[in-house]
């Protein structure tokens, strides 16, 4: 069965702290995705990686960054936390046909 | 850049009746591929369907099925015989054929109700 876990169902963090979102994916996918999603908004993506230390910008990727050291895990990291960053993480993964994706983070930053 | 739009934010649905969800889009492509994926309650997203643009005939899933119109730039989502597990929020989302990592761009999103 395929598989993408994320590190964390709940996050509260406070503002300034660095927070890392981690996500790992077990069916050797070399493309990997970091969305955030917000009510009325949809899907938007953060970063995302065709290849181990490759990384491209997505649609909004102010305040974040991203790591990928090993194909099967792609970390999101927010540098210093804002409370504009509260919202619902969700890693996915995928080859030419489809993307599979985690059950999500829910990150509160107070 | 390609956008997707999805102009009913949110549906209800006897049990046992069908209901249409719209989706359109915009691209300049003539290749590419088009996706439902729901989000029930516990946040899961699930691939619903698939249609490739340059398949003529609209795919099937079961109770799902899909009306493509490439020229209208238009994907609609009908669930028949609806049951209550398909209470859940809509995600029409696109892929380019072409370009790195198959990047998907999403609606907003319909939020389906299903009522006994």
């Amino acid at each position: 069965d395929v598989k993408v876990t994320q590190s964390s169902r709940y996050l509260v963090k406070r503002t300034g702290e660095k927070v890392f979102l981690e996500c790992v994916q077990d069916m050797d996918h070399e493309n990997m995705f970091w969305y955030r999603q917000d009510p009325g908004l949809g899907l938007r993506l953060i970063y995302f990686s065709y290849d181990v230390k490759m990384k491209e910008k997505g649609d909004i990727p102010e305040g974040y960054s991203v790591s990928r050291e090993k194909k099967e895990r792609f970390s999101l990291i927010l540098e210093s936390a804002s409370t504009n960053q509260t919202s619902m993480y969700l890693c996915a993964s995928g080859g030419t046909r489809t993307q599979f994706f985690g059950p999500g983070t829910r990150l509160t930053v107070l | 850049a390609q956008t997707v739009t999805q102009s009913q934010p949110e549906m209800s649905v006897q049990e046992a009746e069908t209901v249409t969800l719209s989706c359109t889009y915009d691209t300049s492509e003539s290749d590419y591929y088009l996706f439902w994926y729901k989000q029930p309650p516990s946040r899961q997203m699930i691939l619903v369907i698939r249609q490739e643009a340059y398949k003529q005939q609209n795919a099937t899933e079961n109770r799902f099925s899909v009306n493509f119109q490439k020229a209208a730039k238009s994907f609609s989502l009908k669930i028949s015989d609806s049951q209550l597990g398909d209470a859940a929020m809509y995600f029409c989302a696109y892929r380019s054929h072409t370009g790195t990592a198959s990047k998907l761009t999403f609606g907003t999103g319909t939020r389906l109700q299903v009522t006994l």
